[in-house]
């Protein structure tokens, strides 16, 4: 599987953007990054998943670099419901259908 | 459009006990993936049903099986509890016809084992 680096955590003001990096330098070409969030002892939540173009929907935006090394996810407007853990995957293009966890960057929005 | 549901949503066992839980996808999902979530391990990957059978499968001891009813609904059964498996266990239903499609998490069970 393609492995991901996200910081363990990080801190975001109320209201300022939170932007949240990750590194998947051996992803391959045909693979997707995905990311989701898990607020406290809840299922974790889909945000938005990209190939190589950056991608925008009603809750974020993902930011794939060019070489598709890494990308950032944009939580333009973080509120205090944003706290929680954010995992970043590549979704392998083995067809098995699983997604593989690590271990997230815990974001902690202050007031 | 309603969401995954699982049920019991909190659960307590002792050692030796078995468990079924339960998981409905969303309407129209043919596919559901069990996650274990514990402190240690993080979230780990037990298995994927599609069209009542199993079509993955991660490296999870035989004590852990599930199966697929022809509605899409899906039960995890663990048996001979041990304290270990005290976790959360999460189901994701996707719409199953390729690896891409995007899973939508439940809100997981709680085991409790003593």
């Amino acid at each position: 599987d393609a492995k991901t680096t996200q910081p363990p955590s990080m801190d975001c003001a109320e209201g300022r953007a939170a932007n949240l990096p990750c590194n998947h330098s051996t992803i391959s070409g045909n693979e997707y990054v995905y990311w989701y969030r898990q607020i406290h002892s809840q299922g974790p939540q889909y945000i938005i998943h990209g190939l190589k173009n950056n991608e925008t929907n009603e809750m974020a935006s993902l930011i794939i670099t060019e070489d598709r090394k890494s990308s950032t996810l944009i939580l333009p407007h973080a509120t205090l419901r944003d706290t929680a853990v954010y995992y970043c995957i590549v979704r392998v293009a083995s067809g098995d259908y699983k997604l593989s966890f690590g271990a997230g960057t815990t974001v902690t929005v202050r007031a | 459009k309603a969401g995954v549901t699982q049920t019991p949503r909190y659960l307590i066992k002792t050692r030796g006990q078995q468990v079924t839980l339960s998981c409905s996808p969303i309407s129209g999902h043919r596919s559901v993936s069990w996650y274990q979530q514990t402190p240690g391990q993080g979230l780990q990957f037990l298995f994927e049903y599609f069209s009542e059978t199993q079509r993955n499968k991660g490296n999870f001891p035989g004590r852990f099986s599930g199966r697929q009813f022809s509605n899409s609904r899906s039960e995890m059964n663990v048996s001979t509890l041990e304290l270990g498996d005290s976790a959360l266990y999460l189901c994701a239903s996707s719409r199953g016809d390729h690896w891409t499609d995007t899973q939508y998490f439940g809100p997981g069970t709680r085991l409790t084992v003593l």
